[in-house]
């Protein structure tokens, strides 16, 4: 079974804290995704990398990195937690510049900022 | 970027087809359409896509107009298992996949 795996189901951080959200996948996938959803917004992308060490700035990336060394993990940083950065936080993976083909999804993790 | 209309929600009685309705109008002649959707806590879940004919899966089928300006997905059988939000997404640029609030489907018993 392919695999998109997130590292907390649920996480609660103080304010001011520095958060690392992880997520690896298992299918030599090129692209990966972080995305937030939020009630009555949707799943908005933050940010998209496309390769090992390649990054781009999806529709929210402010208060937000990434780091990607590996190819099979992507992992999404708070710098500075804030508590509108309480959220789902949803990890993606798929192969690249394949129109084609499908996004696997992890199971998300909830964070909760206090 | 091609952009996707949904209605906001839909009802279905237990065991009917649930016929769910995409406008994309703008969609270009290289996009593909497809299908996620979202079970309640869990991350989306891919149905199917397809670019000019009608596709079928074990879980659902797709039909595209001819003019490819709309589609629906049909669940042939609805279970309350099926009872999910549905997105419909044309836009896939750069290998960024956007998404729309889609259709929240009831499945009623």
């Amino acid at each position: 079974d392919v695999k998109v795996t997130q590292s907390s189901r649920y996480l609660v951080k103080r304010t001011g804290e520095k958060v690392f959200l992880e997520c690896v996948q298992d299918m030599d996938h090129e692209n990966m995704f972080w995305y937030r959803q939020d009630p009555g917004l949707g799943l908005r992308l933050i940010y998209f990398s496309y390769d090992v060490k390649m990054k781009e700035k999806g529709d929210i990336p402010e208060g937000y990195s990434v780091s990607r060394e590996k190819k099979e993990r992507f992992s999404l940083i708070l710098e500075s937690a804030s508590t509108n950065q309480t959220s789902m936080y949803l990890c993606a993976s798929s192969l690249v510049g394949r129109r084609n083909t499908e996004a696997f999804f992890g199971q998300g993790t909830r964070l909760t900022v206090v | 970027d091609a952009k996707t209309t949904q209605p906001p929600s839909m009802d279905c009685a237990e065991g009917r087809a649930a016929n769910l309705p995409c406008n994309h109008s703008t969609i270009s002649g290289n996009e593909y359409v497809y299908w996620y959707r979202q079970i309640h806590s869990q991350g989306p879940q891919y149905i199917i896509h397809g670019l000019k004919n009608n596709e079928t899966n074990e879980m659902a089928s797709l039909i595209i107009t001819e003019d490819r300006k709309s589609s629906t997905l049909i669940l042939p059988h609805a279970t309350l298992r099926d009872t999910a939000v549905y997105y419909c997404i044309v836009s896939v640029k750069d290998d960024k996949i956007i998404f729309g609030k889609g259709t929240r489907l009831h499945i009623l018993p």
